[in-house]
């Protein structure tokens, strides 16, 4: 457990409406990743923190924005949802080791 | 470009051992994963591979080929558990430690 939540941990919403995703870590992590996960394409990385106030985009980072104004919190932001957005969306910080990655539980979220 | 490929669903029987394969071809490569996946969970990691050669821990084993871009995960004495999802990924050496993810391998043990 490297003491990570995620919240909300379920939400639906509407097209056209924003919607924020909080990460939170107790254990001081410098990285901090957001992906989003989909049947068919597995995770894929959204947009990363290497520290506070340092991001940098993922693979799939149309769409979205994200913001670390401290160290324990990383919060992706949707500016206006789309049906497209709809996925499990998993937040993971870079081990002590520096290889393996640790989940959060995930934030199920619909777009109607 | 980036790619990893695995197959899609393999079913096992329960006690026996199962080997789930990964090919990979990425603009760099700085380690691979293996990482278990229940249903309905966050995924979990399992072994990390950077060297040529097979790695073991305990029930679970994994090797690594570089020159093939090849990669294997072995599963030994097969419990009900072990359902789950595999993901196979791979560290591109870029900036931010990033890893890409293969779309994983369903794994069904059966009685």
């Amino acid at each position: 457990d490297a003491g990570i939540t995620q919240s909300p941990r379920h939400k639906v919403t509407e097209t056209g409406t924003p919607v924020t995703l909080r990460c939170h870590q107790t254990e001081n992590h410098r990285y901090m990743y957001w992906y989003r996960q989909d049947p068919g394409h597995g995770l894929r990385l959204i947009h990363y923190s290497y520290g506070v106030k340092d991001t940098d985009k993922g693979e799939v980072s149309d769409g979205y924005s994200v913001s670390r104004s401290k160290t324990e919190d990383f919060l992706l932001t949707l500016e206006s949802a789309t049906s497209s957005q709809t996925s499990v969306y998993f937040c993971a910080i870079r081990g002590e080791q520096g290889n393996e990655q640790y989940f959060g539980p995930g934030t199920r979220l619909t777009v109607t | 470009g980036q790619n990893i490929d695995q197959p899609t669903e393999m079913t096992a029987t329960e006690g026996a051992i199962v080997q789930i394969n990964c090919t990979y071809q990425t603009s760099g490569f700085n380690g691979l994963f293996w990482y278990q996946q229940h249903a309905g969970e966050a995924p979990t990691f399992l072994s990390y591979n950077v060297l040529d050669g097979l790695e073991e821990k305990g029930r679970f084993s994994s090797f690594l080929s570089r020159s093939k871009g090849y990669s294997y995960l072995l599963l030994k004495e097969l419990q009900m558990k072990d359902s789950a999802s595999y993901l196979c990924a791979v560290r591109d050496g870029t900036g931010g430690f990033k890893t890409i993810f293969g779309a994983g391998t369903r794994l069904f043990v059966k009685a």
